[in-house]
């Protein structure tokens, strides 16, 4: 089955910047979206359609993508953006039309 | 302010069935599909299926289609995932969450607050 590989862990020091990866065959067919999680909250959407940083997220948030990666950069991390960040798109045939990636668990040191 | 709110927490025995709600507002019901997501501890979220709240079709995903029902109620801006057989492994926060149209052209832009089930003997 179809499957978005991220790593499972990441460590920055603020003010550094943290590139976390989400690879998948399809992703170069479907868009991506990040979400981030803080422990006992809903998912948050904080990338959207690759590269389209929703309303209210701070700039320090972008989208990148490259064949067969999407990858979420924050840029001047701060003690705040500790948390997992999930990637989301779908197979190529959309039979999986909602497909998360393993999650990585950000830390900030 | 668009606002997912979902019921509260419950603890279900084995082979019980359990309907959670998600009551929508700040935003026309019928125009976005509503989405359920669970996540057991620790693991990454799962998508369950999703309902179009406008003409009720609905769409499941295999993993999960023999034991879960949706429904909405269009006069209460609400959206149900009733879920059937309950086992451990359904131990989990389910999720509901809107999304304006059935392609990954639409993000699941606004979540529920999550619905936490236990099930134990």
């Amino acid at each position: 089955s179809y499957e978005l590989t991220q790593p499972p862990s990441m460590s920055v020091s603020p003010g550094q910047t943290a590139n976390i990866p989400c690879s998948g065959e399809a992703l170069p067919k479907q868009y991506a979206y990040w979400f981030q999680q803080k422990p006992g909250q809903a998912p948050l959407l904080v990338m959207s359609k690759d590269t389209e940083r929703p309303s209210g997220i701070p700039e320090r948030f972008s989208g990148s993508t490259s064949g067969t990666t999407v990858t979420l950069t924050i840029t001047g991390v701060q003690a705040e953006d500790e948390a997992d960040y999930y990637c989301q798109s779908a197979d190529s045939s959309a039979t999986h039309p909602v497909i998360f990636g393993g999650g990585t668990k950000l830390t900030v040191l | 302010q668009v606002q997912l709110v979902q019921s509260g927490p419950a603890v279900e025995r084995p082979w019980a069935s359990i309907k959670i709600s998600c009551t929508t507002s700040g935003y026309i019901f019928g125009n976005y599909m509503i989405h359920w997501v669970r996540q057991a501890p620790g693991q990454r979220p799962e998508w369950m299926g999703s309902i179009h709240t406008g003409n009720g079709a609905t769409r499941y995903s295999q993993f999960f289609h023999d034991r879960t029902t949706f429904s909405r109620d269009k006069s209460a801006n609400t959206a149900y995932m009733e879920l059937s057989g309950l086992r451990s492994e359904d131990t989990a926060t389910y999720y509901c969450a809107r999304r304006y149209c059935d392609s990954t052209s639409c993000p699941l832009d606004y979540w529920g607050q999550g619905t936490r089930l236990t099930v134990s003997s």
